[in-house]
């Protein structure tokens, strides 16, 4: 069975602050990974893909892959009240058309 | 920017009776999907569609499930014949052929009752 871990939170940080999301996955094959952002009571929301080892920064956010310790992780720089949501991390099924399994999610809040 | 639109936005039905939900993707993707999302549960997968059929479905695409695409624009899933436990948010997804990120509608929240 293979699975996407998440902590599920809740992670609270103060406004400004630097916000680190977790998140490991069972299948080493894996080759395609996904943050996505989910307000309550809506549909999830991608923010960053990562494919290669290391670091891709967009913005305020940066996404780590590491896929020796199949480990993915977000970085939320200057953390604002309107990040607070649910983060989703996502993985590939290998060898699937594209279809992604789902972590539980974090729970972020941002205090101001 | 581009969207996927679904419709209803929410649908009560009656156990045992059949629902569509239905799903505009947007229009130069090539790859659709729904997923669905029991409240305070994960995101799952049911089933992948590419060139006018089924690629994949999971172990919760079962007999009651199917999906069409009776037009150019329109990506359907009906349940025939809905049980309580069918109650979530249905979520529909389409990708362009050179990226595996998607991009999610707004989702059909179903309640069976």
């Amino acid at each position: 069975q293979k699975e996407v871990e998440q902590n599920s939170g809740p992670l609270s940080v103060p406004e400004g602050a630097i916000a680190s999301l977790n998140c490991t996955y069972s299948d080493r094959g894996s080759q395609s990974f996904f943050w996505y952002r989910q307000y309550s009571g809506k549909s999830p929301e991608l923010i960053m893909s990562i494919y290669s080892n290391g670091d891709k920064e967009d913005g305020r956010f940066t996404a780590q892959l590491n896929k020796a310790s199949q480990y993915v992780s977000l970085l939320i720089r200057d953390s604002q009240p309107s990040d607070s949501a649910t983060y989703l991390c996502a993985v590939n099924e290998r060898g699937s058309q594209g279809n992604l399994i789902f972590g539980k999610g974090t729970k972020l809040s941002v205090k101001p | 920017e581009p969207e996927v639109t679904q419709t209803p936005s929410h649908q009560v039905t009656q156990m045992g009776q059949e629902v569509i939900l239905r799903c505009v993707p947007i229009s130069n993707h090539l790859y659709f999907y729904w997923y669905r999302q029991i409240l305070g549960q994960k995101v799952e997968f049911l089933v992948s569609f590419y060139n006018n059929e089924i690629s994949e479905k999971s172990e919760i695409f079962d007999d009651q499930f199917s999906v069409e695409r009776p037009d150019g624009s329109n990506f359907t899933l009906k349940i025939r014949s809905t049980k309580l436990e069918d109650s979530a948010m249905y979520f529909c997804a389409s990708r362009p052929s050179d990226s595996y990120g998607y991009t999610f509608g707004s989702g059909t929240r179903l309640t069976v009752v």
